[in-house]
C-alpha cells in the first residue's frame, strides 16, 4: 500500500537535546511538507520542499531544521533552540507543488522532560 | 499568510441528525478548499474539496458549500454517526504562482451523542 509514514509515534525530549522526526512516503510525490498542532489549534507549516534538495521555511521554522537528500524522505530535526517544542508533528506529501491534496502521517507527538 | 477561522469551537449533534460545521475564510485570492477529517491521534483525513468556480460539490454523506461573497464555507454531514465525531478542519489555499499551500483554521470539534 502507498502511504506515508511517521515514526516514531511518540518521542520524549529532554532540555538541550536535538531530536529527529522520520517522514516517509512511497507514493512517489515531489513535494513534502511539516506541519506542528497545538492542542485546539490549527496546523502551522514549518518547513516545505518541493523537489529534492530543495526546501522553503515556512510560518514557523525558527529552531527547526530539514532536508530532502532522497524523494521519499524528508526527515525534521527539532533543535535546542526550539524553546517550546512539545506538540504534535504532522508530514503531509502531495503529488507536486501545484497540487492541494496532501496525504497526511500518522504524527508524532513529542514531549519534553 | 491570511488565516481562516471557524465561526465555532465544538458542536455536539444526536446520531442520525444532519451537521453542519462552518468556516470563515479571509483570504479573497484563495481558490480551492478542502476539508479534513482528523481522529484523536492521527493525522487529518482528506473529506471533501471544492474550487471557487463552484458553490456546491456532493459526496458520500457530505456537502461542501462555498460563498464567495461573505467568504464562507461550510461542510454538511447527513444522518451523522458515532464515527463521525472527531475534529474538522477547513484548509484554503491560493495559487501563488510557485507553489500550493494551505492554511488551515483553527478546527471544529463534532461529538456525536447517542
Amino acid at each position: 500500500d502507498g502511504g506515508i509514514t511517521q515514526s516514531p509515534k511518540y518521542l520524549f525530549r529532554k532540555e538541550g537535546q536535538n531530536v529527529t522526526l522520520s517522514c516517509e512516503q512511497n507514493l512517489n510525490h515531489d513535494a513534502m511538507y511539516w506541519y506542528r498542532q497545538d492542542p485546539g489549534q490549527g496546523l502551522r507549516l514549518i518547513y516545505y520542499s518541493q523537489i529534492v534538495n530543495d526546501f522553503q521555511k515556512g510560518d514557523i521554522a525558527e529552531g527547526y531544521s530539514v532536508s530532502r537528500e532522497k524523494k521519499e524522505s524528508f526527515p525534521l530535526t527539532v533543535t535546542s533552540a526550539q524553546k517550546n517544542p512539545t506538540a504534535f508533528y504532522l508530514c503531509a506529501s502531495s503529488i507536486d507543488r501545484d497540487s492541494a491534496g496532501y496525504t497526511f502521517g500518522s504524527g508524532t507527538r513529542l514531549t519534553v522532560v | 499568510g491570511e488565516s481562516v477561522g471557524l465561526h465555532l469551537p465544538t458542536l455536539s449533534v444526536q446520531e442520525g441528525d444532519n451537521s453542519i460545521i462552518n468556516c470563515a475564510y479571509s483570504n479573497s485570492a484563495s481558490d480551492y478548499f478542502i476539508w479534513y477529517k482528523q481522529e484523536s491521534g492521527k493525522g487529518p483525513q482528506f473529506i471533501i474539496d471544492i474550487r471557487s468556480n463552484m458553490d456546491k460539490r456532493q459526496g458520500q454523506r457530505v456537502t461542501v458549500l462555498l460563498n464567495k461573497t461573505v467568504k464562507h464555507l461550510s461542510l454538511q454531514i447527513a444522518a451523522t454517526q458515532p464515527g463521525d465525531s472527531a475534529v474538522y478542519f477547513c484548509a484554503e489555499t491560493p495559487f501563488d504562482g510557485s507553489a500550493r499551500q494551505l492554511t488551515f483554521g483553527s478546527g471544529t470539534q463534532l461529538t456525536v451523542l447517542p
